[in-house]
């Protein structure tokens, strides 16, 4: 089975500071994905990854950044984060190439962020 | 702009009953259509997807969706829905590269 393992489950963070939120996945995927989730708002793309060193802005990346320096990881940054970042982050990875659209993605469990 | 509807916030079922959970969508071209569930305090999992071909498409626990072009719609069924069942539901459609989410449904069903 897939595993895509998000390091921090809960993170408790203050306004201004720099997070970083870490994602692994263990099946060699080409692509990786970060989503925020929000009641009612369903889940919105921040960023995504098609190869090492490669990223794409999603819907949403106004104050984030991202880092995909080896293939298995791909890290979500918050330059300075704001209270209107606390949400739930999901990491997902897909097996093919990025514009084969059928392809399934495969999500962490998600990193529960609150900033104060 | 492209957009996914899940018309419910809440579907309540009583075990044993069939369920159905909703989902619209509006976007150009022939998507790809998929649902996802998520059970508390985990990420979505997938459970089945519409490429093209028959429009009833089986998929993981029992679950089936039917895709109706006409209508824009790929609802989401189970002929007797178990408690376990309970989760919230995620609706996604890919025209093009992204992904695009519904809202989500919860799903609650009562013993």
């Amino acid at each position: 089975d897939v595993k895509v393992t998000q390091s921090s489950r809960y993170l408790v963070k203050r306004t201004g500071e720099k997070v970083f939120l870490e994602c692994v996945q263990d099946m060699d995927h080409e692509n990786m994905f970060w989503y925020r989730q929000d009641p009612g708002l369903g889940l919105r793309l921040i960023y995504f990854s098609y190869d090492v060193k490669m990223k794409e802005k999603g819907d949403i990346p106004e104050g984030y950044s991202v880092s995909r320096e080896k293939k298995e990881r791909f890290s979500l940054i918050l330059e300075s984060a704001s209270t209107n970042q606390t949400s739930m982050y999901l990491c997902a990875s897909s097996d093919l190439p990025a514009f084969t659209y059928n392809s399934p993605l495969h999500f962490g469990n998600g990193t529960r962020l609150t900033v104060t | 702009a492209q957009s996914v509807a899940q018309p419910e916030d809440q579907v309540n079922v009583a075990e044993g009953n069939p369920l159905t959970v909703k989902c619209t969508y509006s976007v150009s071209g022939n998507p790809y259509l998929f649902w996802y569930v998520q059970y508390p305090n985990r990420g979505l999992q997938f459970l089945l997807k519409y490429i093209t071909g028959d429009n009833l498409v089986k998929g993981s626990y029992g679950f089936e969706a039917e895709f109706n072009k006409s209508q824009t719609s790929f609802h989401l069924k189970k002929p007797s829905a178990l408690v376990s069942d309970s989760a919230l539901y995620f609706c996604a459609v890919r025209p093009t590269g992204k992904l695009i989410f519904g809202q989500g449904t919860t799903l609650q069903v009562k013993p």
